[in-house]
């Protein structure tokens, strides 16, 4: 079964500090992966999207990595700010014509000032 | 460029009536999704047109259908409303092509009581 696995499911962290979000995936076959900011309240927007021949991809104070051996993604934030409070979610496109997008649960992440 | 856009942004309905949810892509995108979001879950993937034709849809029973019109906007009708319907339906719209990103309205946040 086509599943993504998000941890944690929360996080809070302090104003200025890194955090790194896991996403594991057990999709097949694999397309790509797409990492997603969600505001509450609001529709998700686009992070970055990753190929298989893809290792890492940066947004500004976003990187994405991809281990497309281990299937295994995370998204570090580098020198968090108050704006960074969202969920992020982790999201494998299954390879082929319907091209299905599976969704993590998401990571709710809180910076506190 | 107007993003993409969702009205309306509440609907309330009650057990048995039907809802009709409207969505206009991004200028220039073909390709317009629908998923649906209830609380504590992950987003679940409803309906995928492209070109004014149903290209894939999700695990849902068929009382969740829809349109997409010649100017590409699209319609979401669920018929037959039950409690566990209540949740924001998101609508996104993309170019099409495999690595593009999908770009989401902020959603309809529809409650029957």
């Amino acid at each position: 079964k086509n599943q993504v696995e998000q941890s944690p499911q929360s996080l809070i962290i302090l104003e200025g500090k890194n955090c790194t979000l896991q996403c594991n995936y057990t999709v097949s076959p694999f397309s790509n992966l797409r990492w997603y900011k969600q505001d509450t309240g609001r529709g998700p927007v686009s992070l970055t999207i990753m190929t298989f021949s893809e290792n890492t991809k940066s947004n500004g104070r976003y990187t994405a990595t991809l281990d497309a051996d281990t299937k295994q993604s995370s998204l570090h934030i580098t020198a968090s700010q108050l704006s960074d409070s969202a969920s992020y979610i982790c999201v494998v496109r299954v390879g082929g014509s319907q091209g299905n997008l599976i969704f993590g649960k998401g990571t709710k992440l809180s910076v506190k000032p | 460029e107007a993003g993409v856009t969702q009205s309306p942004t509440h609907l309330i309905k009650t057990r048995g009536q039907q809802a009709t949810l409207r969505c206009s892509p991004i200028s220039g995108h073909t390709s317009v999704y629908w998923y649906q979001q209830a609380l504590g879950l992950g987003l679940q993937f409803l309906l995928w047109y492209d070109e004014g034709e149903e290209r894939n849809r999700g695990n849902f029973p068929p009382r969740f259908s829809g349109r997409q019109f010649p100017n590409y906007s699209s319609e979401l009708n669920v018929n037959a409303l039950e409690l566990e319907d209540s949740a924001l339906y998101l609508c996104a719209s993309s170019l099409g092509m495999v690595n593009q990103p999908q770009h989401f309205g902020d959603g309809t946040r529809l409650s029957i009581l």
